[in-house]
This record gives structure tokens, C-alpha cells and sequence, in this order.
């Protein structure tokens, strides 16, 4: 199994442009999540999805829209990239409920907004 | 959920048992303690969890006090790979809109030869 596929793993954008990072995971898992992280610092949740069309907000959503038209895919869209949004991303999966909440993480997409 | 209170840093001798303390004082009667690391620039690895009871995988051991308060996990035998960030994090299990899990900064545990 591949678990959780990021794409991709590195991207420039400049101010202003748009851009989806991928995610896609082979575990038919119903939970994916995006997640922020910025040097020194932990990670911080972005949006959230508990299964097919349906996402929710996590504690740093804004700059950030998310769909989930599929199980397998949870893409994160940034419709206009600022300075602001350089970061790691990482994308991560779980099942939901008892008795197994682990959760299955990317390796992660470096942006760099210029 | 709970917050959880760490060491910033630690270091351990290749070989040697390394013990990573976790306060967790606020923690409620359905929250787990969770462990993950993050090896440098790498995406979070689940390492164990557990409510009250000790819990030992092939990764680690999970020590709670009896008044779950606190936590150790211990790396009965560290070694260089085991370079990383630490996170403790309490939260309740489950699935739904409850499952968040909430990153604190965790502790770089250094592993030296």
C-alpha cells in the first residue's frame, strides 16, 4: 500500500498565484486532514473532512478551501497564495471510530510563496 | 482537549533507555494519551496511546500514573534513527468531528553516539 500520497513535494508560487496541493490516500480511510507546519512550531489543522462531501474548518482556515468529492481524495486549495502562507503541509488519514484512531500522515509539501 | 506540557528538549546516549516526561493535569475520564514523533522534516508517526492502563508496543512503552496526570514514554533502547520530535497529545477517541488532533511543539529528543 501506498498509505498517504502528497503531490507535490516541493512548489514556488508567486503572491497572488493559485494552486492545489494533492493528497490521496489508498486505505479507504473515512478522516483526512490538512495540517500547517511553520519552523518551530507544531502543527496546526487547516480543514478536516470525516467522509465524502464533507469538510469543516480547523483552527487556521482562512486563505484555504478544501472539497472531498471522493474517499480517497482531499485536496487543498489556495485561491490566492500570500507570503504569509509559506509553510510544510501535511495531509494525514485515520478511520473513524474504535477500536483503531491512528493516524497515517504524508511526507509533506514544501511551498514557498515569494 | 486536554493540554499537554513537555520538555522543549532531551538528550540520551545511544543504547540507553530514553524517558520522555508528559504533564497532563486537565486531562478527563475519556481522554487517551497519544504519542507521535516527527523525524526531521518527515510527516508525524503514530507511536502508541493509552487510557489508564501501561501499554507496550514493538516502538515503545507507555507509562500513566494512577492519577493520569502524567505520562512517560519510554524508548527502552534509543538509537541514532531515534532523533526526533516528540508529541504528547490527549484527546478523546472516537471518530466524528471530535477527532482533531492538536499539536503542541513537543520535545526534540537527541540521541547521541
Amino acid at each position: 500500500n501506498a498509505g498517504v500520497t502528497q503531490t507535490p513535494k516541493f512548489q514556488v508560487l508567486k503572491t497572488g498565484q493559485s494552486m492545489t496541493l494533492q493528497c490521496a490516500q489508498d486505505m479507504n480511510h473515512e478522516y483526512m486532514s490538512w495540517y500547517r507546519q511553520d519552523p518551530g512550531m507544531g502543527l496546526r489543522l487547516i480543514h478536516y473532512s470525516v467522509g465524502a462531501g464533507i469538510t469543516d474548518q480547523g483552527e487556521v482556515p482562512n486563505g484555504y478551501n478544501v472539497s472531498r468529492s471522493t474517499t480517497e481524495d482531499f485536496p487543498l486549495r489556495l485561491l490566492s497564495a500570500a507570503p504569509s502562507q509559506t509553510s510544510v503541509y501535511f495531509c494525514a488519514s485515520s478511520i473513524l471510530g474504535t477500536p483503531n484512531t491512528e493516524a497515517f500522515f504524508g511526507q509533506g509539501t514544501r511551498l514557498t510563496v515569494v | 482537549d486536554a493540554k499537554t506540557t513537555q520538555p522543549p528538549s532531551m538528550d540520551c546516549a545511544e543504547g540507553r533507555a530514553a524517558n520522555l516526561p508528559c504533564n497532563h493535569s486537565t486531562i478527563s475520564g475519556n481522554e487517551y494519551v497519544y504519542w507521535y514523533r516527527q523525524i526531521h522534516s518527515q510527516g508525524p508517526q503514530y507511536i502508541i496511546h493509552g487510557l489508564k492502563n501501561n501499554e507496550t508496543n514493538e516502538m515503545a512503552s507507555l507509562i500513566i500514573t494512577e492519577d493520569r496526570k502524567s505520562s512517560t514514554l519510554i524508548l527502552p533502547h534509543a538509537t541514532l534513527r531515534d532523533t526526533a520530535v516528540y508529541y504528547c497529545i490527549v484527546r478523546v477517541r472516537g471518530g466524528g468531528s471530535n477527532y482533531k488532533l492538536t499539536f503542541g511543539k513537543g520535545t526534540l529528543l537527541t540521541v547521541n553516539p
